[in-house]
């Protein structure tokens, strides 16, 4: 069974706490990404890990962390939840991280900051 | 950098037709891979079809096709017989070549089918 699971899929959080999302991926997949989207934003990048231990800022890193400790585990961590960090996270994997391996994506995480 | 820009925001169809979408792009790779990806209403996004730029042949996946025009850096997604299940989000998508790095999104395009 071929998927990527995200938890939990819908969170609310008051500013200033801890947020943990979690993502796990069935496939032996390589690459691992964290996504927000927002109305008008579209899909972001926040985090890209191409292995265990092995991350890399994208296009929208700041306030967020990620940990990979498995290669079919891939956490984001929010330190200090901002009320402009209320999203949809999205957890997406790949064969591979280049050329044309597609996206396999989790079902997504509605966190709200309040 | 990569860029992609879907201008279209909306589209309405009736059911059983053709609808085309738009999506232009930016690199300056000359080797790249363009995906379009669909967002149904609760929120599932999910792979339809690919193209590489190295390849001539427009690809076909069941009833998606693409329309690549590579001097005008253009990959559009033609969905032909729709169905009301064909109303979603559709996103275009690329990634350059040359080094490891996730796709950049276009902002999507909102296809409504209608019987």
């Amino acid at each position: 069974d071929m998927k990527v699971t995200q938890m939990p899929r819908y969170l609310i959080k008051r500013m200033g706490e801890n947020v943990l999302l979690e993502c796990g991926q069935d496939m032996s997949h390589e690459t691992m990404y964290w996504y927000r989207q927002d109305p008008g934003l579209g899909l972001q990048l926040i985090y890209i890990s191409y292995d265990v231990d092995s991350n890399s800022e994208g296009d929208i890193p700041k306030g967020y962390r990620v940990s990979r400790k498995k290669r079919e585990h891939f956490s984001l961590i929010l330190d200090s939840a901002k009320t402009n960090q209320t999203s949809v996270y999205f957890c997406a994997s790949s064969l591979s991280g280049t050329g044309n391996s597609d996206y396999t994506f989790g079902s997504g995480t509605r966190l709200l900051v309040i | 950098a990569q860029k992609v820009t879907q201008t279209q925001t909306s589209i309405s169809v009736m059911e059983k037709t053709t609808v085309t979408m738009d999506c232009v792009y930016e690199t300056q790779d000359s080797s790249y891979f363009l995906f379009w990806y669909k967002q149904t209403a609760s929120g599932e996004i999910v792979f339809l079809i690919r193209q590489d730029s190295y390849k001539k042949e427009n690809a076909t996946v069941g009833h998606y096709s693409l329309n690549f025009q590579k001097p005008k850096s253009s990959i559009g997604l033609i969905i032909t017989a729709t169905q009301i299940e064909d109303s979603a989000v559709y996103f275009c998508a690329m990634r350059e070549n040359n080094y490891a790095q996730g796709l950049t999104f276009g902002l999507g395009t909102r296809v409504s089918v209608f019987p």
